[in-house]
């Protein structure tokens, strides 16, 4: 069965600072990777994604992700925060065993501070 | 476009009362999907619809129903519901490819007192 942990709850990062979000998963197929942020009462909205290919993908407002198979990881990552990019951020995993399902993490708040 | 809409945004309702949650797409999206979304619990798949036709139970089914209408819609239903259904409701679709992402809707906050 899919699965994907998030284990901070929280990050808080200065303003200019780089950011790391971190994100493991376990999949019995091939992993498809994906990032969501989410803004107060708005609907998740799609980051970035790995499918296969360059393990570093670039995706919207500067988010990047490194896909690390060996450590079943997919941290997502901002060179220079901003404190717009204070939101809950989620990772999210399918697998070619169940290719419909999406499975989600707990969710990661960040919190950029001025 | 307008995307993934979910009616309605709140509801209020009282232990044992039915309800059903309606979400409908306009993106000719052939998955649909129901999470819920509870503080420290991320969001939970519910019910998945890889087509039409087709109802899954994904992660937390219990206390629900599905319904895919037709390729556009996607409701959920709750029976009989229960303060522990207290929670925001998603709604989300996506072409079948396992490689695309899922597109959502703004969300259903309810409330069962």
């Amino acid at each position: 069965a899919q699965s994907v942990a998030q284990p901070e709850d929280q990050v808080n990062v200065a303003e200019g600072n780089p950011l790391t979000v971190k994100c493991t998963y376990s999949v019995s197929g091939n992993p498809y990777l994906f990032w969501y942020v989410q803004y107060p009462n708005r609907g998740l909205q799609f980051l970035l994604k790995y499918i296969t290919g360059d393990n570093l993908v670039k995706g919207s407002y500067g988010f990047e992700a490194e896909f690390n198979k060996s450590q079943t990881s997919f941290h997502l990552k901002k060179p220079s925060a901003l404190v717009s990019d204070s939101a809950l951020y989620f990772c999210a995993v399918r697998d070619d065993s169940s290719a419909s399902k999406i499975i989600f993490g707990s969710g990661t708040r960040l919190s950029i501070r001025p | 476009n307008a995307g993934v809409t979910q009616t309605p945004k709140f509801q209020v309702l009282k232990t044992g009362q039915s309800m059903t949650l309606q979400c409908a797409q306009d993106m000719n999206h052939n998955s649909m999907y129901w999470y819920r979304q509870d503080p420290g619990m991320g969001l939970r798949l519910i019910y998945y619809s890889a087509s039409e036709g087709t109802t899954d139970k994904g992660e937390v089914p219990n206390g629900y129903n599905v319904s895919r209408l037709n390729k556009r819609e996607f409701s959920l239903r709750l029976e009989s519901a229960a303060p522990s259904q207290t929670s925001v409701y998603f709604c989300a679709s996506s072409i079948s490819s396992i490689t695309t992402e899922a597109f959502f809707g703004q969300g259903t906050r309810l409330t069962v007192v």
